[in-house]
C-alpha cells in the first residue's frame, strides 16, 4: 500500500528565513510518481512539481527546490528567502499508475507554512 | 479564464437532507475527481470518472454518489447515508489518464451538517 507522510504539521518562520518541508513515502512499485501541492487560504490547490521515480535529479525553480532521494524514500522541499506570500498548506502526494490505482492519488497531511514579515 | 467552478462554496445541510455539489470544467480534460478534505488531514479520494459515462469508487465512496452526463461537469451528491459529511470538498481534472499529470483543482466547496 502507498504511504505518505509529512511529519511537521506546522512550521513558523520569519520572512526572509528558507524553509524545507520533509516528505517520506512508501511504495512497493518501481514506477512512481511524486507530487507538491500548495494549498492558500483560497482553498484551490495548486500544482507546484512532479518527479517521476527514475529521475532523482533534483530541481530548482525559482526560490523553490525539490531534493528527491530514492535511497531514503524522500522528496523534500525547500523554500528559499520565505515571503509572507508562501503562507499556506503543502501537500506532498504520490501515486502510482498502476491499474488497481489509476486515479488514486495519496496525499500527505500537509504542512502548514506561516511566514510573518 | 479556462478553470474549474464548484459551487456553492459553502453549504449548510439539515440532518437526513441530500446535498448535490457541483463541478464544471471548462479545461476540455477528460478524467475528474471528487475529494474529501478535513482538518489535519490530507485528501481522501471520493469518486474519480476516466471519460464520460464512467466512473470509479475512490477511498471513500460510502454515501456518496455521482453522475458524469456531459465532459464538463462532474457533480457530487452527499447522501444521508453519509455518516460525517461536514468536510470540505474539492473537485479536480486532468489532462492525461492516470494521475502522472497536473491536477487542476476548484477553490472547494464547504459543507457543514447542522
Amino acid at each position: 500500500a502507498q504511504k505518505v507522510t509529512q511529519a511537521q504539521t506546522e512550521i513558523s518562520v520569519v520572512e526572509k528565513e528558507d524553509v524545507t518541508l520533509d516528505c517520506v513515502y512508501e511504495t512497493r512499485d518501481t514506477t512512481y510518481y511524486l507530487f507538491w501541492y500548495k494549498q492558500p487560504p483560497s482553498g484551490e490547490l495548486v500544482f507546484l512539481i512532479r518527479r517521476n521515480s527514475f529521475d532523482e535529479q533534483n530541481e530548482i525553480s525559482g526560490r523553490y527546490s525539490w531534493n528527491f532521494q530514492k535511497s531514503t524514500s524522500s522528496f523534500n522541499f525547500t523554500i528559499t528567502a520565505s515571503q509572507v506570500v508562501d503562507s499556506a498548506v503543502y501537500f506532498c502526494a504520490l501515486s502510482d499508475p498502476g491499474t488497481d490505482s489509476w486515479g488514486k492519488l495519496q496525499f500527505g497531511a500537509g504542512t502548514q507554512v506561516v511566514v510573518t514579515p | 479564464d479556462g478553470g474549474i467552478t464548484q459551487s456553492p462554496k459553502y453549504l449548510f445541510r439539515k440532518e437526513g437532507q441530500n446535498v448535490t455539489l457541483s463541478c464544471e470544467q471548462n479545461l476540455n480534460h477528460d478524467a475528474m475527481y471528487w475529494y474529501r478534505q478535513d482538518p489535519g488531514q490530507g485528501l481522501r479520494l471520493i469518486y474519480y470518472s476516466q471519460i464520460v459515462n464512467d466512473f470509479q469508487k475512490g477511498d471513500i465512496a460510502e454515501g456518496y454518489s455521482v453522475s458524469r452526463e456531459k465532459k464538463e461537469s462532474f457533480p457530487l451528491t452527499v447522501t444521508s447515508a453519509q455518516k460525517n459529511p461536514t468536510a470540505f470538498y474539492l473537485c479536480a481534472s486532468s489532462m492525461e489518464g492516470p494521475p502522472t499529470g497536473e491536477l487542476f483543482f476548484g477553490e472547494g466547496s464547504r459543507l457543514t451538517v447542522l
